[in-house]
């Protein structure tokens, strides 16, 4: 059973427009949040991440947002941008510091 | 600074057979992690080991093993390779134990089983 869920595999958006993408997890033990981006050919690479004690974490155009009681995150990106095609991967850690991912999203940004 | 590598990047063997797969870590980071990517799967963690020693293990089957060297090199192992190993997997490092903290991911091996 997947404790974590990106249900849309695939999200095609215009550029400048805000691109928003879901990750629901189950295990209410999940302590902190964070949201990988990776191009073909090439490994993850860390974006922004948010800690359980928090509910909104900014960094530039990235924006990542808990909502612990229903167990969703979303990562908003403004404005999107052709260069932030890739998929996008949410995961979480658990108290063993080890972090389960989901299924990934694929993000389509259309010039 | 050198990132994360891995070898070979592609690699194509048939059922039955073994294979092994390598990563080197960011000089100076001593613990590495696993994963296996397939499409709608995501990354599913294999296994992690820190100080040589296998910290965490996902729910794999017994055929995948790895182990790392003093050096902090790892090696991945599958043996009677399945056609459903096709997959890209990806090695991550990290200074501490502990895949939650930040981890820097190699460009993967992609396998293929026929």
């Amino acid at each position: 059973d997947q404790q974590v869920k990106q249900n849309s595999p695939s999200l095609s958006v215009q550029e400048g427009r805000i691109s928003i993408l879901n990750c629901d997890y189950t295990n209410s033990m999940f302590d902190y949040f964070l949201w990988y981006k990776k191009y073909p050919a090439e490994g993850p690479t860390f974006l922004i991440s948010i800690s359980s004690i928090k509910d909104k974490n900014e960094d530039g155009r990235f924006t990542v947002f808990l909502n612990k009681s229903a167990k969703h995150l979303s990562l908003h990106i403004v404005p999107s941008q052709p260069g932030d095609s890739a998929v996008y991967f949410c995961a979480a850690r658990d108290a063993g510091n080890m972090l389960t991912f989901g299924g990934g999203t694929r993000l389509m940004v259309k010039p | 600074k050198a990132g994360v590598t891995q070898t070979p990047r592609y690699l194509i063997k048939t059922r039955g057979q073994q294979v092994t797969l390598s990563c080197s870590p960011i000089s100076g980071h001593r613990s590495v992690s696993w994963y296996q990517q397939t499409p709608g799967q995501g990354l599913q963690f294999l296994f992690e080991y820190f100080s040589e020693t296998q910290r965490n293990k996902g729910n794999f089957p017994g055929r995948f093993s790895g182990r790392q060297f003093s050096n902090s090199r790892s090696e991945m192992n599958v043996s009677t390779l399945e056609l459903g190993d096709s997959a890209l997997y990806l090695c991550a490092s990290s200074l501490v134990a502990g895949s939650g903290n930040t981890q820097y991911f190699g460009p993967g091996t992609r396998l293929t089983v026929l």
